[in-house]
């Protein structure tokens, strides 16, 4: 059965800081990624997703996500935070065949500070 | 409408009562999923439903838990003799592809608190 595991409940940066927030992945055959933000009181928003060709993935908000195959990981970076992009994010996978349920992890807490 | 639409937003009930929780998906979309997000906890799976196949109801946790989907369109979450364990956001996300590389859209959720 796939999972994801985001190893962080937390992570803290200074605003115009680069950000990194952590997902690894265990899923049988290819695995299709996604990254999802929550703010407050909110329902979750689709940041973006990896289903295959560049590792590098660009989404919305100026997110971007490395996919590593041999590490099974799907980071979320932005070059420059903003206080704005404090939030709630959520990894998520879904592979194989078939219907595949999205399975999301435990998510992380961002905090930029000015 | 624009996005997906859940009702109530909030429902406070007593435990051993039963609950109704609304779906409205985005239109045109065909497949339809519900969620459960508890304090502190990731997201957990409950049914999907696509098209006119027999919904995928494995992560439903007990047999409280049903769900229908009525022309294709909205759907209803119901959970009888509520318990306080059900007290968590209920979501439900639609998306236009019922393959396993489209992305979901989410409605904002309905917050069930039982006493």
């Amino acid at each position: 059965a796939q999972s994801v595991a985001q190893p962080e409940d937390q992570v803290n940066v200074a605003e115009g800081n680069p950000l990194t927030v952590k997902c690894t992945y265990s899923v049988s055959g290819n695995p299709y990624l996604f990254w999802y933000v929550q703010y407050p009181n909110r329902g979750l928003q689709f940041l973006l997703k990896y289903i295959t060709g560049d590792n590098l993935v660009k989404g919305s908000y100026g997110f971007e996500a490395e996919f590593n195959k041999s590490q099974t990981s799907f980071h979320l970076k932005k070059p420059s935070a903003l206080v704005s992009d404090s939030a709630l994010y959520f990894c998520a996978v879904r592979g194989g065949t078939g219907f595949q349920k999205l399975v999301f992890g435990t998510g992380t807490r961002l905090l930029v500070s000015p | 409408g624009a996005g997906v639409s859940q009702s109530p937003s909030n429902k406070v009930t007593e435990k051993g009562k039963d609950v109704e929780l609304r779906c409205d998906p985005i239109s045109g979309h065909t497949a339809l999923y519900w969620y459960r997000q508890s304090l502190g906890q990731g997201l957990e799976f409950l049914i999907y439903f696509q098209g006119n196949s027999a919904p995928d109801k494995s992560g439903l946790p007990s047999d409280r838990f049903s769900a229908e989907r009525t022309g294709g369109s909205v759907s209803t979450l119901t959970i009888q003799r509520t318990q306080q364990e059900d007290s968590a956001v209920y979501l439900c996300a639609s998306s236009r592809t019922p393959t396993n590389t489209g992305e979901l859209f989410f409605g904002e959720g309905s917050r069930l608190t039982v006493l």
